[in-house]
């Protein structure tokens, strides 16, 4: 069973400082997605990373996928309180089974 | 485009009882696929309807089942209800075609079912 570790799994940070959040696997993924969720509402989809070693920036949030395609991280800079949420990293095995694994999510809170 | 809609968005039901939940998806998105999510297990994926077929399906006993209609929506019934059904019931929907995007995931606002 291929699992997704991430850590830490709580972060309290204040405003404007930065963080790193990570997404672990002894197994080999084919892609690996970042999602954000606030409260009462539904994943959304932050970026799609697939080759290894690929780097790709959303405004202050750097995604970063491991050579070996089996961890990934995600680096916020200058943190602000709209950053808040539950972060989740979800990966799809090298087999193409076609479900989607998630890890167990990483809840930030950023205090102005 | 509109999102992915859910309906109910909250729903309380009594252990024994049954429940259907509806979700329709991103328009022209072919690819439906369900989720639990509580704060012990996570995300856990339940199944994928693909063009009305079930594609995908994840761990989860029999009395968790879904269907997809020819125009994509998709409804997912629990039966027999326990307490550890209670949870946050995602759906989401993908375009399902080839690709980098074919596992992209584009989530409704979920329905919260808490079962006494």
């Amino acid at each position: 069973t291929q699992l997704l570790e991430q850590s830490p799994q709580f972060l309290s940070i204040q405003e404007g400082e930065n963080l790193t959040v990570y997404c672990n696997s002894s197994s080999v993924f084919s892609s690996l997605q970042w999602y954000r969720q606030e409260p009462g509402e539904g994943p959304v989809l932050l970026v799609t990373v697939v080759t290894g070693g690929e780097v790709k920036k959303l405004k202050r949030l750097t995604f970063q996928f491991g050579d070996a395609r089996k961890d990934s991280s995600l680096h916020i800079t200058a943190a602000q309180p709209g950053d808040t949420g539950l972060y989740l990293c979800a990966g799809v095995g090298s087999s193409n089974t076609g479900k989607l694994i998630f890890g167990q999510g990483t809840t930030l809170q950023v205090k102005p | 485009k509109a999102g992915v809609t859910q309906t109910p968005r909250y729903l309380i039901k009594t252990r024994g009882q049954q429940v259907t939940l509806s979700c329709s998806p991103i328009s022209g998105h072919r690819s439906v696929s369900w989720y639990q999510q509580t704060p012990g297990q996570g995300l856990q994926f339940l199944f994928e309807y693909f063009s009305e077929t079930q594609r995908n399906k994840g761990n989860f006993p029999g009395r968790f089942s879904g269907r997809q209609f020819s125009n994509s929506r998709s409804e997912m019934n629990v039966s027999t209800l326990e307490l550890g059904d209670s949870a946050l019931y995602l759906c989401a929907s993908g375009p399902g075609t080839s690709g980098s995007r074919l596992y992209e995931q584009y989530f409704g606002p979920g329905t919260r079912l808490t079962v006494t």
